[in-house]
């Protein structure tokens, strides 16, 4: 089966960092996908690992290890706009399928 | 930039009505796909077209059936509507395999 695993909440202070984990185990691997999604919102695109290592991406940094089944994504000097779901999700096969996480919810503080 | 757009953000029926989701994008995306989100359980994916008139079923196909006659334009069809399929419904489109999936605001059903 698929198995993709992320805290459900994570509280942080502004101008903070902050580490949102994803661990997984899936059928299939063709990459890692991390989207944010504002309350009643669409989620949209942060970032896509395919090798391990660290793409860094302004405030937003994502990591993976294929190895571990391991991802993170890193937020730094946090804004209160960074109030939000983040959703970890896996590319298992050529289709396209992704598989999601349930989401972390990220409540940034003044 | 991509634009999915859903036909409606809320949407109320009632039990055993037919009920149709319409999503259409702008970006001669091959690859649509419907999803639905529930608290604590994330996204799920119901059904996913790669070509017109192509589809194959998701993880949680049953209820549920989808029609895609155009390229722009994919439909999810809940042929007897029923209470479980309360929930907040996505529909994304995509262009390759490592490229990401876009997403529509939703469209929040609730079924009474």
């Amino acid at each position: 089966g698929q198995n993709i695993d992320q805290p459900t909440e994570m509280t942080a202070t502004e101008g903070a960092i902050v580490q949102i984990n994803c661990t997984y185990q899936t059928s299939g691997f063709n990459g890692l996908f991390w989207y944010q999604q504002h309350a009643g919102e669409a989620p949209t695109f942060l970032s896509y690992n395919v090798l391990d290592g660290l793409e860094e991406k302004g405030r937003f940094s994502s990591f993976l290890s294929r190895s571990k089944g391991y991802s993170y994504l890193l937020l730094k000097e946090l804004q209160m706009k960074d109030s939000a779901s983040y959703l970890c999700a896996v590319l298992t096969d050529s289709w396209g399928k992704l598989q999601f996480g349930a989401g972390t919810q990220v409540v940034v503080t003044p | 930039d991509v634009k999915v757009t859903q036909s409606s953000r809320y949407l109320v029926k009632r039990t055993g009505e037919k009920v149709f989701l319409e999503c259409v994008q702008d970006m001669d995306h091959e690859n649509m796909f419907w999803y639905r989100q529930d608290p604590g359980l994330g996204l799920r994916l119901i059904y996913f077209s790669y070509d017109v008139k192509m589809k194959e079923k998701g993880d949680i196909p049953e209820g549920y059936s989808v029609s895609r006659e155009k390229k722009e334009r994919f439909s999810l069809i809940l042929e007897s509507a029923s209470t479980n399929q309360t929930s907040m419904y996505l529909c994304a489109s995509r262009d390759r395999l490592n490229q990401p999936q876009h997403f529509g605001d939703g469209t929040r059903l609730s079924i009474l």
